[in-house]
């Protein structure tokens, strides 16, 4: 059974940082892209960012408004993702879900969620 | 980036209805566009993906149309556990983007 169980979130104040991390199971780990997709309270969806694969050269890709403040990295040998948040702001606030995607680009399986909250 | 647009953004039907929700894109996308359902408090799930594709384990009732800029999801006969919200997201790249949803409400 597929499991990817976020954790690392809470409450930061405004320029504060925060590292999710997101432990996966049931799948092999090393053979698809990671991303983390985010969900502002009682809003739509929004993409973060991604990392792909080893074959990728792990390459990553961020939305603008996380460029520079974010950093997604990935460690196949523990099958876990990352994501280091610094700079945060209040529109940052949401509920960040891990999720796994084929490489063609959707995404197939989704964690539970973590509520970011960012307020001084 | 390429804009997604979902129609209507509230939707009332009745149970054994058909529901047929639109998702529109600024610019051609090819076949690159999934659907997810979503449940209050809960992660969202992945229905159809390009375009037309079921994912494993999701009821026949369930299905996607379209290509380039027109996409449609369709609800053949619309059942108690499908009221939630719906997405669509475009694929074909970056940044990748979701429809502003379209919730799907008991009439």
């Amino acid at each position: 059974e597929v499991q990817l169980v976020e954790s690392g979130g809470g409450l930061v104040q405004p320029g504060g940082s925060l590292r999710l991390s997101c432990a996966a199971s049931g799948f092999p780990f090393r053979e698809y892209y990671m991303d983390w997709v985010r969900q502002a309270p009682g809003k739509g969806l929004e993409w973060v960012s991604r990392v792909r694969k080893e074959t990728n050269s792990y390459t990553t890709e961020y939305a603008a408004s996380v460029k520079g403040r974010f950093s997604i990295s990935r460690d196949d040998s523990k099958n876990s993702v990352h994501l280091q948040m610094n700079s945060l702001k209040s529109e940052d606030t949401a509920v960040y879900y891990c999720t796994r995607a084929p490489s063609n680009g959707f995404f197939d399986y989704w964690g539970q969620g973590i509520l970011v909250t960012v307020s001084s | 980036d390429i804009q997604m647009t979902q129609s209507p953004s509230t939707l009332s039907a009745s149970i054994g209805d058909r529901v047929t929700i639109t998702c529109r894109a600024s610019q051609s996308i090819s076949t690159w566009v999934a659907w997810y359902q979503q449940k209050p408090g809960k992660a969202p799930k992945l229905l159809i993906y390009k375009p037309s594709s079921l994912e494993s384990g999701v009821p026949s009732r369930f299905s996607g149309s379209g290509s380039g800029t027109e996409f449609t999801l369709t609800i053949s006969s619309l059942q108690p556990d499908d009221f939630a919200t719906y997405y669509c997201q475009q694929y074909t790249g970056y940044p990748l983007t979701f429809g502003g949803g379209t919730k799907v409400e008991i009439k």
